[in-house]
């Protein structure tokens, strides 16, 4: 059972456009994880977002943690097909112990 | 510099048998995750390693699923009368254990598949 529910699964734009992909869990954690993933690759950690209503911006990509921690969301300016490929939140436990991942956005970017 | 790596990258095994799954860490990396991810899935987490010991094992299905790192370095995670439900790409992460909140670096997996 997945406690972090991303949405959408699946989103398919055309190059140049905007997009917001959303983690929502019922949980609070002390820190959330956006990670990208290529097939037959691990996931690669793009952020971690700390403070309840934090906003880190990395190029064209804007992630918020929401202010009760318990959801966040990553969104996309000018998406490029470079973007392409499988996103993943991840909230993380104060004991650092366990890392929740969620079921992921799967983004493809046509040109 | 070398990052996680691990072996086999793909393994075929007949339902019933035993498999190991190898993971070499970051050199220095104090902190090391199994996962599991199934197709259409993020990682499921397993097992999670500070050192030598397992700090979380609250996430091994059953205790067909097994993990060690002796030596506070390489992982193994042993799998014994394996099940087609099984299949899937095992993942390990390491993480320097400090420093920016829990970053982990992730090797490319091993895709199990249990025929």
């Amino acid at each position: 059972t997945q406690l972090l529910e991303q949405s959408p699964q699946f989103l398919s734009i055309q190059e140049g456009e905007n997009l917001t992909v959303y983690c929502n869990s019922s949980s609070v954690f002390s820190s959330l994880q956006w990670y990208r993933q290529e097939p037959g690759e691990g996931p690669v950690l793009l952020v971690t977002v700390v403070t309840g209503g934090e906003v880190k911006k990395l190029k064209r990509l804007t992630f918020q943690f929401g202010d009760a921690r318990k959801d966040s969301s990553l969104h996309i300016t000018a998406a490029q097909p470079g973007d392409t490929g499988l996103y993943l939140c991840a909230g993380v436990y104060s004991s650092a112990s366990k890392i929740i991942f969620g079921s992921g956005t799967r983004l493809s970017i046509r040109p | 510099g070398a990052g996680v790596s691990q072996t086999p990258s793909n393994k075929v095994t007949e339902k019933g048998k035993y498999v190991e799954l190898r993971c070499d860490p970051i050199s220095g990396h104090t902190a090391l995750y199994w996962y599991r991810q199934s197709l259409g899935q993020g990682p499921e987490f397993l097992i999670y390693f500070q050192g030598t010991g397992a700090a979380d094992d609250s996430g091994l299905p059953n205790d067909r699923f097994f993990a060690v790192r002796p030596e506070g370095s390489v992982s193994t995670l042993k799998i014994q009368r394996t099940e087609r439900g099984d299949s899937a790409v095992y993942l390990c992460a390491s993480s320097p254990g400090t420093g920016v909140p829990y970053e982990q670096y992730f090797g490319p997996g091993t895709r199990l598949t249990v025929t």
